[in-house]
């Protein structure tokens, strides 16, 4: 199975600041990678498929980048409703695998 | 537009077998795959299986001796059934469209699964 190494396990960063969270693949994973952000008591929401690309309605603060097999999630610009908690999915192959997620709090 | 909901017991007894249903809306289920996704009480997710337009399945290996996942296109419903459950097998279960290399776009709202005696 796939490994999805997520780092850090949690943040506290300040409003307008930029954040970066990454997901290291123990294998070679050729982009097939997606960004989600749960809130509290809610199902989690596709920001980035394709390692890059953008789901419809997620705001262009959000971004991704891949670096060998790893995986990058960027926000330019800390907001209030970014706050909540991140994963990542490899959609490569099955059995898909995700990472153990990021909390992400204001500071 | 596209919709998924997960129905099921809220509370079942250890050793019991589990038995949810995914109904979905705005997509064909020949057409896009649907994933069962769990998620324990303030842990992480658990992608636990598959099954994909054609009909096949895949599983997470942990889970494979336990879990069957099977489909009724007529009614656009998935069926997930756990047996021998355990106390650890509380959690929130979600289904998900899967788009395959694209991940898992549209999610449930999520049933809520309480294993005890």
């Amino acid at each position: 199975d796939i490994q999805m190494t997520q780092s850090p396990a949690s943040l506290s960063a300040s409003l307008e600041e930029i954040v970066t969270i990454t997901c290291q693949a123990s294998q070679d994973i050729e982009n097939w990678l997606a960004w989600y952000q749960q809130k509290p008591g809610k199902s989690p929401q596709l920001l980035i498929y394709g390692a890059t690309s953008l789901a419809d309605g997620v705001p262009s603060s959000f971004s991704g980048s891949r670096s060998g097999t790893q995986y990058s999630l960027k926000i330019s610009r800390l907001q209030v409703e970014d706050i909540g908690i991140y994963y990542c999915l490899q959609a490569y192959s099955a059995p898909n695998t995700f990472g153990a997620g990021t909390k992400l709090e204001l500071k | 537009q596209v919709q998924l909901k997960e129905s099921g017991p809220g509370l079942v007894k250890p050793s019991e077998t589990l038995s949810l249903t995914c109904t979905v809306s705005g997509f064909s289920l020949t057409s896009f795959h649907v994933s069962w996704v769990r998620q324990p009480p303030g842990k992480g997710l658990e992608w636990m299986g598959v099954i994909w337009g054609d009909g096949s399945t895949a599983y997470n290996s942990a889970l494979k001796s336990r879990l069957s996942i099977s489909r009724d296109t007529s009614k656009s419903q998935v069926f997930l059934k756990m047996s021998s459950l355990k106390t650890e097998d509380t959690a929130t279960y979600y289904c998900a469209r899967d788009l395959g290399y694209g991940g898992f776009d549209y999610w449930g709202q999520g049933v809520m699964v309480t294993v005890s005696s």
